[in-house]
């Protein structure tokens, strides 16, 4: 079945540090999707990427589908204290849409 | 306008027994996903209720069920409980049943003793 993994599994950066998190799928994907958990809390939407190539960006959040459409990737500028939390992507493949195992992001002050 | 809402927040069950929760989706919504969340894991798709009929389903036994009301709001059924089956059950609503934007709710902790 279709696979989708995320690395890194864990990321500890100082605060204004950049921040980068890959999602690589086992298929070809329709679309891709973003979610943010903070500890203790539900994932929430941020972002859905459709064509091949895509790049959106929200506010310090760029985000980018692969040509292949198997691969995307979110990056944080200077990151914030309010930016701790896991990121999952979500591809959708055969209608069903797959989390990956997440990165969970820490920020030291 | 309120969002997703689950019940009970929190439930503890012992091994072979059956429970059940409720999922009420957001306004205007009309799709209901159902998730399990192991600790440290992303969640895993169990299914999905349309037109309260199952539309598509994850890689779960039997035990796990469903059903969807007229007025959209779902519950998870689940059989013969299993210590592996302790986890955060998370439900998700959507307006159609492929929508792009799913809004979980705040999740039910199932502690299986």
């Amino acid at each position: 079945g279709q696979q989708v993994m995320q690395i890194p599994q864990y990321q500890h950066v100082q605060e204004g540090e950049d921040f980068t998190t890959y999602c690589n799928s086992s298929t070809t994907l329709s679309n891709i999707q973003w979610y943010k958990q903070r500890p203790g809390g539900h994932p929430v939407f941020l972002i859905q990427l459709v064509k091949s190539g895509e790049v959106k960006k929200q506010k310090r959040l760029t985000f980018q589908f692969g040509e292949a459409k198997k691969n995307s990737s979110l990056h944080i500028t200077a990151t914030q204290t309010t930016d701790v939390g896991t990121y999952f992507c979500a591809g959708r493949g055969n209608e069903k849409l797959t989390f990956g195992t997440g990165t969970r992001l820490t920020i030291i002050p | 306008d309120a969002g997703v809402t689950q019940s009970p927040t929190h439930l503890i069950k012992t091994r072979g027994q059956q429970v059940t929760l409720r999922c009420s989706p957001k306004s205007g919504h009309d799709t209901v996903s159902w998730y399990q969340q192991a600790l440290g894991q992303g969640p895993q798709f169990i299914f999905q209720y349309y037109e309260e009929e199952e539309r598509q389903r994850g890689n779960f036994p039997d035990r796990f069920s469903g059903h969807q009301f007229p007025n959209y709001s779902s519950e998870l059924n689940v059989n013969a409980l299993l210590l592996g089956d302790s986890a955060l059950y998370l439900c998700a609503s959507s307006r159609r049943r492929q929508s792009y934007e799913q809004y979980f709710g705040p999740g039910t902790r199932l502690t299986v003793t």
